[in-house]
């Protein structure tokens, strides 16, 4: 298995809601990882997770709050979002220092 | 504030010629660079990487090169193929986990 599989591909949220993202691999990767991608800009790194623990978060709003279970699963928990959080969420995941990442193929959230 | 830099958000060539891809970077801190190529629908695959203690790298028909002193690095595909037609992203990396991506540039190989 060479892939990282990401739930729902698309999600519609009030502004109340709360609901999940979900990221899995079975590569053995031991970093993973959470990026927001507005439309014609860059993907911004939100979180990382290095061996279960969270190493890098970059000031993200606490309304997403991650939760890494396992070494094979991770989590985008969603609660109270804004419109302007609308956005494609990706999630990777890498051996350390590896030369690349494996991406998924995102979850395009829209909060009305 | 964009560490990162791809300030041609589209280029489009004619099969069989050469791509060339640019990209800036404003941090000295990175020590690693890469190139990710996505298609719709798909998240970002990974392309060519190169270390800061290298000025060229070369796979294929891809080749990245290196200017450190001018925080530039570039892309080159020879020669463009239709397949290739796709968003390509630059990317630099500090350290073992922290990296950042450029913008992106849409690449349209013509037949």
């Amino acid at each position: 298995d060479t892939e990282v599989t990401q739930t729902p591909k698309h999600l519609v949220m009030g502004m109340t809601n709360k609901k999940s993202l979900k990221c899995e691999q079975h590569m053995g990767h031991r970093a993973m990882y959470w990026y927001k991608q507005k439309a014609k800009k860059p993907p911004e790194l939100m979180f990382v997770y290095s061996y279960e623990k969270l190493s890098i978060n970059e000031s993200v709003p606490s309304r997403f709050s991650p939760e890494c279970p396992n070494s094979s699963l991770l989590n985008l928990h969603l609660h109270a979002l804004q419109p302007e959080d609308s956005a494609l969420y990706l999630c990777a995941s890498s051996h350390e220092g590896s030369d690349g990442y494996t991406f998924g193929s995102g979850t395009r959230l829209t909060v009305v | 504030d964009q560490q990162v830099k791809q300030n041609s958000p589209s280029l489009s060539v004619q099969e069989g010629r050469i791509s060339i891809l640019n990209c800036d970077y404003t941090n000295s801190m990175f020590d690693y660079f890469l190139w990710y190529k996505k298609y719709p629908a798909e998240g970002p695959t990974f392309l060519i990487s190169i270390s800061s203690i290298k000025d060229k790298n070369e796979d294929g028909r891809f080749t990245v090169f290196l200017n450190k002193s001018a925080k530039h690095l570039s892309l080159h595909i020879v020669p463009s193929q239709p397949g290739d037609s796709a968003v390509y992203f630059c990317a630099a990396r500090r350290g073992v986990n922290d990296m950042r991506f450029g913008a992106g540039t849409r690449l349209t190989v013509k037949p």
